[in-house]
C-alpha cells in the first residue's frame, strides 16, 4: 500500500530534550516536506526536500533540522525543543516539487502530535 | 505573496443540506488550486483539484470551479452526509516559486448532524 508513515504518532517531552520524528514514504517520491498545524493558523511549511541531499527552509524553520540521506526517509529533528513547538506535525511527499506549475498531489502522513512541557 | 483565504468555521449542517465553503486566493501567476480534507485523527488527503481557469474539479459529490475572474475556488456539495464531517483546506501551489509548495488556507471545520 502506497503510504507515508510517521513515528511516533504521539510524543510528550520536556524542554531541551532532543527528539526526532521519523517520516518514510514507499512511493519513490522525490519531494518531501514537513508542516506544522496550529489552531487558527492552518498548515505552515517547516522544511522541504527536492531530492536526496537537497533540503531547504520553508516558512517556519527556526528550531528544526532535517536530513535527506535516502529518498524514502525525511526525519525532522528538534535539537532543543521548546513549548512553542507544541503542535501537530505532518510529513508529506509528492512525485515532484510543485514548482513550475506541477499539479502533483501531495500525500500526507497521519500526523505526530507533539507536546513540549 | 500568494495567499489563500477561506471562510471561517465551524460550519454545522443537517444531513442532506447544501454545502458551500468559500475560498479566494491571491496569486501572481496561474496557480493550480486544491481542496484537501482532513478526517478526525488522520492526515490530509486530496479531495479535488483544478489546474486552469474554468476547470471544475469533482470527487465524492464535491465540486469546485476555478474562477479566475473572481479568484475563487468555492467548494460545494448538494447533499452532505454525516461522514463528510471533517476539516476542509483550500490550497494553491506556489507556481513559479523556488520552493514549490502548497499554500493552505486556515481550514474550515464541517460538522454534519443526522
Amino acid at each position: 500500500e502506497a503510504q507515508v508513515t510517521q513515528n511516533p504518532r504521539y510524543l510528550i517531552t520536556v524542554t531541551g530534550k532532543k527528539l526526532t520524528v521519523t517520516c518514510s514514504q514507499n512511493m519513490n517520491h522525490e519531494y518531501m516536506s514537513w508542516y506544522r498545524q496550529d489552531p487558527g493558523l492552518g498548515l505552515r511549511q517547516i522544511y522541504y526536500s527536492m531530492n536526496v541531499e537537497v533540503t531547504d527552509k520553508g516558512d517556519v524553520p527556526e528550531g528544526y533540522k532535517v536530513s535527506r540521506k535516502e529518498k524514502r526517509n525525511f526525519p525532522l529533528i528538534l535539537e532543543s525543543p521548546s513549548p512553542n513547538q507544541t503542535s501537530l506535525y505532518f510529513c508529506a511527499s509528492s512525485p515532484r516539487s510543485l514548482a513550475g506549475g506541477s499539479t502533483d498531489t501531495q500525500y500526507f502522513g497521519p500526523g505526530t502530535r507533539l507536546t513540549v512541557l | 505573496g500568494n495567499s489563500v483565504t477561506q471562510m471561517e468555521g465551524p460550519v454545522t449542517l443537517s444531513e442532506e443540506a447544501f454545502l458551500t465553503i468559500n475560498c479566494t486566493y491571491t496569486a501572481t501567476g496561474y496557480p493550480s488550486l486544491f481542496w484537501y480534507v482532513q478526517y478526525p485523527g488522520e492526515g490530509l488527503q486530496l479531495l479535488l483539484k483544478a489546474t486552469k481557469a474554468d476547470d471544475k474539479g469533482s470527487n465524492k459529490g464535491f465540486e469546485a470551479t476555478y474562477r479566475k475572474e473572481t479568484t475563487s475556488f468555492h467548494l460545494e456539495k448538494g447533499s452532505v452526509q454525516v461522514s463528510d464531517s471533517a476539516v476542509y483546506f483550500c490550497a494553491l501551489n506556489d507556481y513559479g516559486g523556488s520552493q514549490g509548495n502548497l499554500i493552505f488556507g486556515k481550514g474550515t471545520k464541517l460538522s454534519v448532524k443526522p
